[in-house]
């Protein structure tokens, strides 16, 4: 069985600093890893997901995650904010051995402030 | 090349109505999954479906719900005699073969149960 913990419900951050999003997880199995956004009264949108290969993932606009087994982590990361990266962003895994199906985080809101 | 499309993107059901939620996948993609976003959480899958089958049904609600993919047209979630506990966003996401494939997301139809 998979599950997703993302630290922190909430997030602001000032337009130009550090986004870092937390997310753990637990696999029995191999994970595949993802992160999505989503805008209001949108769909999920991918930013970018991992399964195999360098742990260190570049994704649309900007972000990139890390893989770290031993920590079971894959943080979200983006050097500067824009004022569009304000929006929910859900991590997710997927087992190797599964149909395919995501076990979503709770989800981040991230707001940013000028 | 249409991305995912759900119909109707709102809908409004009375207590013991039937609600009955439409998803026509990407061009190309056979398989798709259903997911449910109740209010403040993430999503939850319910369903995978390949053409005429259901593959995975792990996360519908063993009675009310039911799910198709027919061999023509779009995939179906029906929910019968519908409560107010249904209330929430449904998303539909497809992808190619499943497994590994990056799921595509639909905009979702936000059920509203009186």
């Amino acid at each position: 069985a998979q599950s997703v913990t993302q630290l922190g419900s909430h997030v602001s951050v000032s337009e130009g600093a550090l986004v870092l999003l937390r997310c753990n997880y637990s696999s029995s199995v191999p994970p595949y890893l993802f992160w999505y956004v989503q805008y209001p009264n949108q769909g999920l949108q991918l930013l970018l997901k991992y399964t195999t290969g360098a742990t260190l993932v570049k994704g649309i606009n900007g972000f990139e995650a890390e893989f770290k087994k031993s920590e079971t982590s894959f943080h979200l990361t983006k050097p500067s904010a824009h004022m569009s990266d304000a929006a929910e962003y859900f991590c997710a895994v997927s087992a190797a051995d599964s149909w395919g199906k995501l076990q979503f985080g709770a989800g981040t809101q991230v707001v940013v402030t000028p | 090349n249409a991305g995912v499309m759900q119909n109707p993107r709102h809908l409004v059901r009375r207590r013991g109505q039937e609600a009955r939620l439409r998803c026509s996948p990407m061009k190309g993609h056979s398989h798709v999954y259903w997911y449910r976003q109740l209010p403040e959480e993430g999503l939850k899958f319910m369903v995978y479906l390949q053409k005429e089958n259901i593959i995975d049904e792990s996360g519908m609600p063993k009675e009310r719900f039911s799910a198709e993919f027919p061999k023509e047209g779009p995939s179906i979630l029906r929910i019968q005699q519908v409560v107010r506990g249904d209330s929430a966003a449904y998303f539909c996401a497809s992808s190619p073969s499943g497994r590994l494939e990056t799921q595509y997301f639909g905009p979702g139809t936000r059920l509203l149960v009186l």
